[in-house]
């Protein structure tokens, strides 16, 4: 079945520096992939979705790439701010062919001022 | 900006009875989902909702579980014995049909089980 995995170890990153956040999945070729910000005791909130056919998509400061080959996505917050401290969520389609989603456990983000 | 809403916030219950969460996703969105995240885990997918039936729904969402759609706004997701293994955040999500692939999610409901 398909798995998803992301760094459990929190990332802690200088305010201002570009924070590198990694999902790896195995055992399926989804179409897309989103990006999820959560806050503790919250729903997750959509960033950015990513589909197949993209290797780089943009929203202000965030950026996420998309490689098929080595079945990975980078989600990259730069001139990051204490703000953007939070749990990072990678999602895919599940691979019964239909949308729900399956989570990644999450990458969390510390920025220091 | 349009946004699902979850009540209650917090629910607390005791083993053995019924709960009932709702969700009020947003207004044009025609698909509907309810994911759990026990506290420390992932989030996990329990069922999704099309059209007046259940389209989709994971090993989690045995019997206990059942979803409604009772009017043009509310979806709601009854757990009808709850066990003590139930506590979790509880999120709603919803979804255009045609184009969109992007789920939002409800703020959740903290259920607590005693």
């Amino acid at each position: 079945s398909q798995k998803i995995e992301q760094n459990s170890e929190a990332l802690n990153i200088q305010e201002g520096k570009t924070a590198t956040l990694t999902c790896n999945y195995t055992n399926y070729s989804p179409a897309y992939l989103q990006w999820y910000r959560q806050d503790p005791g919250r729903g997750p909130v959509f960033l950015l979705l990513i589909r197949e056919n993209e290797k780089e998509k943009r929203k202000e400061r965030l950026k996420v790439t998309f490689d098929t080959t080595l079945k990975q996505s980078l989600f990259h917050i730069t001139a990051s701010q204490p703000a953007d401290s939070a749990t990072y969520l990678c999602a895919l389609p599940r691979d019964t062919g239909r949308r729900a989603l399956t989570f990644g456990s999450g990458t969390r983000l510390q920025v220091q001022p | 900006e349009p946004e699902v809403t979850q009540t209650p916030s917090h629910q607390v219950t005791q083993m053995g009875q019924e709960v009932i969460l709702r969700c009020v996703p947003i207004s044009n969105h025609l698909y509907f989902y309810w994911y759990r995240q026990i506290l420390g885990q992932k989030v996990e997918f329990l069922v999704s909702f099309y059209n007046n039936e259940i389209s989709e729904k994971s090993e989690i969402f045995d019997d206990q579980f059942s979803v409604e759609r009772p009017d043009g706004s509310n979806f709601t997701l009854k757990i009808r014995s709850t066990k003590l293994e139930d506590s979790a955040m509880y999120f709603c999500a919803s979804r255009l049909l045609a184009g969109g692939d992007t789920q939002y999610f409800g703020p959740g409901t903290r259920l607590t089980v005693l």
